[in-house]
């Protein structure tokens, strides 16, 4: 049975900061790995997806890694802003399904 | 092109009455996936459909959830009768094979 989990659950940085997101899964039979944010009462924004035959994925501030084999992944946040304060979740796709993290919540302080 | 779209985005009910939800997937998106998130955790699966048919629905209580996905496109979950428990915000989601999710605003049910 694939479990997902996110280190660390809460973290809170000063602005400028650059910051590492840890996800981890048992299973390495996965299709793929994606990143989303959730802003608090709001649904699921797709930040990055992974392939499983990918080794990582770059959009903007954000670089996200996947390692199969150690069944781990992370999530860069290159110079922290206080609009990145939200929810991050990681996910992974495999024959049984998506399987989510229970996410870190992140606080960038001004 | 158009995100997956949900209604209403706020519902407030008493305990044991009624409550439904729309959900209307990406076109093309054959996967449609309803989910219960409550507060400080992660989604959790409801029920999950291919087209018009249940591919999952392990995790759907039944006795007092349904969802039904007519023609392959827009879905609906009701729950009858609603308990205090059911208080969270319900996701839509869908998806085109293994290209991953998108996921509508979500629905924020309270029950009173």
């Amino acid at each position: 049975k694939q479990e997902v989990t996110q280190i660390p659950a809460a973290l809170s940085v000063p602005e400028g900061e650059n910051l590492v997101l840890n996800c981890s899964f048992t299973d390495s039979a996965i299709y793929n790995l994606q990143w989303f944010r959730q802003d608090p009462g709001k649904g699921l924004t797709s930040l990055l997806l992974i392939q499983s035959s990918q080794r990582e994925q770059t959009s903007g501030r954000l670089n996200a890694s996947l390692d199969k084999s150690s069944g781990r992944s992370t999530l860069y946040i290159a110079a922290s802003q206080p609009g990145d304060s939200a929810t991050y979740l990681c996910a992974v796709q495999g024959t049984y399904k998506y399987i989510f993290g229970t996410g870190t919540r992140l606080k960038v302080l001004a | 092109e158009a995100g997956v779209a949900q209604s209403p985005r706020y519902k407030i009910i008493e305990k044991r009455q009624s409550v439904a939800f729309w959900c209307n997937p990406i076109s093309g998106h054959a996967t449609l996936y309803w989910y219960q998130q409550i507060l400080g955790q992660g989604p959790k699966l409801l029920i999950q459909f291919q087209n018009n048919g249940v591919v999952d629905d392990s995790q759907l209580p039944k006795d007092r959830f349904s969802a039904e996905r007519l023609k392959g496109v827009d879905s609906t979950l009701k729950i009858q009768p609603a308990k205090l428990e059911d208080s969270a915000v319900y996701l839509c989601a869908s998806s085109l094979e293994q290209d991953g999710y998108t996921f509508g605003s979500g629905t924020r049910l309270t029950v009173v």
